[in-house]
């Protein structure tokens, strides 16, 4: 069963930029594609992105200008970096595998959820 | 602006059925859009419950279903537990390879 662990900072300043990690066991980072959701306190949840090991990724439009997502093969990890934050951008950030299909299936769902960790953005 | 409609809350009596809807503002939800719901319980993460409009992921309880109603994605809880009582996403897969979320479903069960 893949696993996957959130690390970073729990307070940001206003400003600068945040950088998370998620470490994925139980699979290889090669396998999959792996997303960032996130959810601001008491709201609902917001798709960040998505990457492939091979470089793919897409990102929600809203964030694109912010938002840089990387992965690390040898290590099993893959990081986002969010840029220019403000207090908006507060929130559960959770790393999670993004499944697709196939040209001939299509197919389309997350699964392998980490636990989530808190951002606040606050001086 | 919500693209993709919820309805903000429902309330179910145990043993009961519900249906919640997940609708475009503009347009009708179909098959191709792979609709996918997702339980959440407070201070945890999610957890897949059905994707590509009615698959069961693996271990989920079969009083859950997905299916099309009309121009909406459903979600059907037949036979309503009181540790269903959650909130409810469904996720819309867009073109442009964009996932939307709804604004999510808050169940009640009394």
């Amino acid at each position: 069963q893949v696993q996957l662990q959130e690390s970073g900072p729990g307070l940001v300043k206003p400003s600068e930029t945040l950088s998370l990690t998620c470490t994925v066991s139980g699979g290889s980072i090669r396998s999959s594609y792996w997303s960032w959701i996130r959810q601001p306190p008491g709201k609902g949840l917001e798709w960040i992105g998505y990457m492939y090991f091979r470089g793919n990724t897409n990102c929600n439009p809203s964030l694109k200008s912010r938002v840089t997502m990387s992965v690390d093969t040898s290590s099993n990890q893959f990081s986002l970096k969010l840029t220019s934050l403000t207090a908006a951008d507060t929130a559960v950030y959770f790393c999670v595998r993004e499944i697709f299909g196939t040209a001939e299936a299509g197919s389309h769902y997350f699964d392998n959820w980490g636990q989530g960790t808190l951002v606040t953005v606050s001086s | 602006q919500t693209v993709v409609i919820q309805e903000p809350s429902f309330s179910v009596s145990p043993g009961g059925t519900v249906t919640i809807t997940c609708g475009l503002r503009y347009g009708s939800v179909s098959t191709t859009y792979y609709p996918g719901w997702y339980q959440q319980t407070p201070g945890q993460a999610p957890r897949t419950l059905i994707y590509n409009t009615n698959i069961p992921y693996s271990g989920v309880p079969d009083r859950f279903s997905g299916s099309i109603l009309g121009n909406k994605a459903a979600l059907t809880i037949t036979g309503a537990q009181a540790d269903d009582e959650s909130d409810y996403y469904c996720v819309l897969y867009m073109s442009g390879g964009i996932s939307v979320f709804g604004g999510g479903t808050r169940l009640t069960v009394l």
